[in-house]
């Protein structure tokens, strides 16, 4: 069975500096990855997908990359802001299923203080 | 788009009452699910529905849960009896054709007392 570990499981630091998120899966057999945020109260806020046989997506300020053969991913933030105080988790669509299946971390739970 | 509507947002119930929860998913998508998160266990999938079939449903808990999808804009999830270790946040999320970028509801907090 695919499990999610998801690196530190919380995050505090001051305004202006570059982060780094990690997520790491057990089985490599995946269609994609993505990573979500989830701000208090809400539900979740897909923020970047990346397929299998990519290595790297970007949005803005955010930044994801994929090392399927490792089982690897990271989330880069750059020049982190309050407004990304948040939990963010990432998630694999498991190709041993039919349809796949998606697999959430635990989540990293990230305040920015200004 | 409206997104992912889910109702009610918040409930609150006595245990052995019948809960029903609802889902609206996002026009064009035919890849349904039903998550629960908690503290304790984090996000797990109940139920995944592609094109109204219940595809996976090996995480619904026990058969007091039940759901069903009667037609590509309406899914429901339903607990009875409900117990108190049923609180939890029940999401709905929707995505087209099961693989691509998945689209939460904003949730429905659940309360068994």
């Amino acid at each position: 069975k695919q499990e999610v570990t998801q690196i530190p499981a919380a995050l505090s630091v001051p305004e202006g500096e570059n982060l780094v998120l990690n997520c790491s899966f057990t089985d490599s057999a995946i269609y994609n990855l993505q990573w979500f945020r989830q701000d208090p109260g809400k539900g979740l806020t897909s923020l970047l997908l990346i397929q299998s046989s990519q290595r790297e997506q970007t949005s803005g300020r955010l930044n994801a990359s994929l090392d399927k053969s490792s089982g690897r991913s990271t989330l880069y933030i750059a020049a982190s802001q309050p407004g990304d105080s948040a939990t963010y988790l990432c998630a694999v669509f498991d190709r041993g299923s039919t349809l796949g299946r998606l697999y959430f971390g635990r989540g990293t739970q990230l305040t920015v203080w200004p | 788009d409206a997104g992912v509507i889910q109702s009610p947002r918040h409930e609150v119930t006595e245990m052995g009452q019948e809960v029903t929860l609802r889902c609206k998913p996002i026009s064009g998508h035919n890849s349904l699910f039903w998550y629960r998160q908690t503290m304790m266990r984090g996000l797990e999938l109940l139920i995944y529905f592609n094109n109204n079939v219940p595809i996976d449903d090996s995480g619904m808990p026990e058969d007091r849960f039940s759901a069903k999808m009667p037609n590509a804009s309406f899914s429901t999830l339903k607990i009875q009896p409900s117990e108190p270790r049923d609180s939890a946040v029940y999401f709905c999320a929707s995505t087209f054709q099961g693989r691509n970028t998945i689209y939460f509801g904003e949730g429905s907090w659940l309360t068994v007392v």
